[in-house]
């Protein structure tokens, strides 16, 4: 079936750095990659929408300027934490809408803790 | 606010019995719904799905009904297997833009 990766899968930053995650489909081409963070007890809380070759579209209250998006390829989107804070630790989830069948599938997810 | 609920996060059923998981929202613009199933360390992967046109969709073991006026659907699995031990979401989506999750259940099926 198909797959979406996600790398790294965990990643521990200082206060004030910035962070890149990939999300990738590896089998498919995704013409619509999204953006989740999941809050502990708390369904995934989209963040930002992202179409190949095109600015995302960030949800209302997610700073576009602090998570960068970058969506290059139809298989490959960017989430990059810019200046990571302690309250920036989460697990972010990407996913990606498979362009044949208009499926969504989700990435493994990548856990961020900013020290 | 919670546009999709999933009011118990846990449950727990015996091997071969039914489970069933259910799942309430508040949009009724919402035209699909589908249920993922995730277990720890992995993202979800996508179970089964049913358009608000339908009110049930079987595939297998997992069927999902859907009742629009009461807002609600939900997903049985019979028989039940170990190996269905997980956690559950429900999302809804209008149009073909993103997901609503829910806060997912966490079925346990005990051998």
């Amino acid at each position: 079936g198909a797959v979406v990766s996600q790398h790294p899968s965990r990643v521990i930053c200082k206060s004030g750095t910035s962070v890149k995650i990939e999300c990738r489909s590896l089998d498919f081409q995704a013409t619509t990659m999204f953006w989740y963070r999941q809050f502990p007890k708390k369904s995934l809380m989209l963040m930002a929408t992202s179409n190949e070759g095109s600015k995302a579209t960030y949800e209302q209250g997610v700073e576009k300027d602090k998570f960068l998006i970058n969506h290059a390829s139809l298989t490959l989107s960017t989430l990059t934490v810019t200046s990571a804070h302690p309250e920036d630790s989460s697990f972010y989830i990407c996913s990606a809408r498979e362009r044949a069948t208009d499926t969504q599938y989700f990435g493994p997810g990548t856990r961020l803790t900013v020290l | 606010d919670q546009q999709v609920k999933q009011n118990s996060p846990s449950l727990s059923v015996q091997e071969g019995r039914i489970s069933i998981l259910n799942c309430d929202y508040t949009n009724s613009m919402f035209d699909y719904f589908l249920w993922y199933k995730k277990y720890p360390a992995e993202g979800p992967t996508f179970l089964i799905s049913i358009s608000s046109i339908k009110d049930k969709n079987e595939d297998g073991r997992f069927t999902v009904f859907l009742n629009k006026s009461a807002k609600h659907l939900s997903l049985h699995i019979v028989p039940s297997q170990p190996g269905d031990s997980a956690v559950y979401f429900c999302a809804a989506q209008t149009g073909a833009n993103n997901l609503f999750f829910g806060t997912g259940t966490r079925l346990t099926v005990i051998p």
